[in-house]
């Protein structure tokens, strides 16, 4: 399995607060993703990475923020949680964007509650 | 971006060979299809990606007609362990895998 680490691995926490989700990796992949999945929407893309300190957000990027300071890792921010932001949270990597060696690799999840 | 439309959920038994169509009318001319397979409390995980024709790795097939307007993910012999939800994705540049609802499958004894 590629090396990709989630933490925390579930958190719950009070609408209102700031909440920051780690994705790190060991495989020094170019591109790290954030995406959300829930009940009858699959996954979500929210925003993206394409290399240290390039992001691009996707198609649920509102009340997200993300920073990518190092190769390895990508942090999602939450500003100020809501309930809607309830939900699991995925991180993927890639080695590239486009045409051979950019099937995306996933981590194991974190489970956001907002209460 | 090209929507992909494929079953909702489709039943199986173990030993059956098990086929996924998935159709993707306004595939673009660049686009490789991309099959992920994602279990319970888990991520997503690739399965297979293909152009055109045929592809086959150690856990599928993948058929993909001359037109591009449909693929097929054929699974051989299928077990219990292959119980999930099968998604296909035509790849969009840039990264952006837009995952629609998949195809749950459930294998049964």
């Amino acid at each position: 399995d590629a090396g990709i680490t989630q933490s925390p691995r579930h958190k719950v926490t009070e609408t209102g607060t700031p909440v920051t989700l780690r994705c790190h990796q060991t495989e020094n992949h170019r591109y790290m993703y954030w995406y959300r999945q829930d009940p009858g929407h699959g996954l979500r893309l929210i925003h993206y990475s394409y290399g240290v300190k390039d992001t691009d957000k996707g198609e649920v990027s509102d009340g997200y923020s993300v920073s990518r300071s190092k190769t390895e890792d990508f942090l999602l921010t939450l500003e100020s949680a809501t309930s809607s932001q309830t939900s699991v949270y995925f991180c993927a990597i890639s080695e590239s964007g486009t045409g051979r060696g950019y099937e995306q690799y996933f981590g194991p999840g974190t489970r956001l509650t907002v209460t | 971006l090209a929507k992909t439309t494929q079953p909702i959920s489709m039943d199986s038994y173990e030993g059956q060979e098990v086929n996924i169509t998935c159709s993707h009318n306004n595939i673009a001319t660049n686009d490789y299809i991309t099959w992920y397979q994602q279990f319970p409390s888990q991520g997503p995980r690739f399965i297979i990606q293909g152009y055109k024709t045929k592809v086959t790795n150690e856990v599928a097939s993948l058929f993909i007609p001359a037109d591009r307007k449909s693929s097929t993910l054929s699974l051989p012999r299928v077990s219990l362990s292959d119980t999930a939800v099968y998604y296909c994705l035509p790849y969009n540049q840039g990264g952006k895998l837009i995952f629609g609802q998949g195809t749950e499958l459930s294998v049964k004894p």
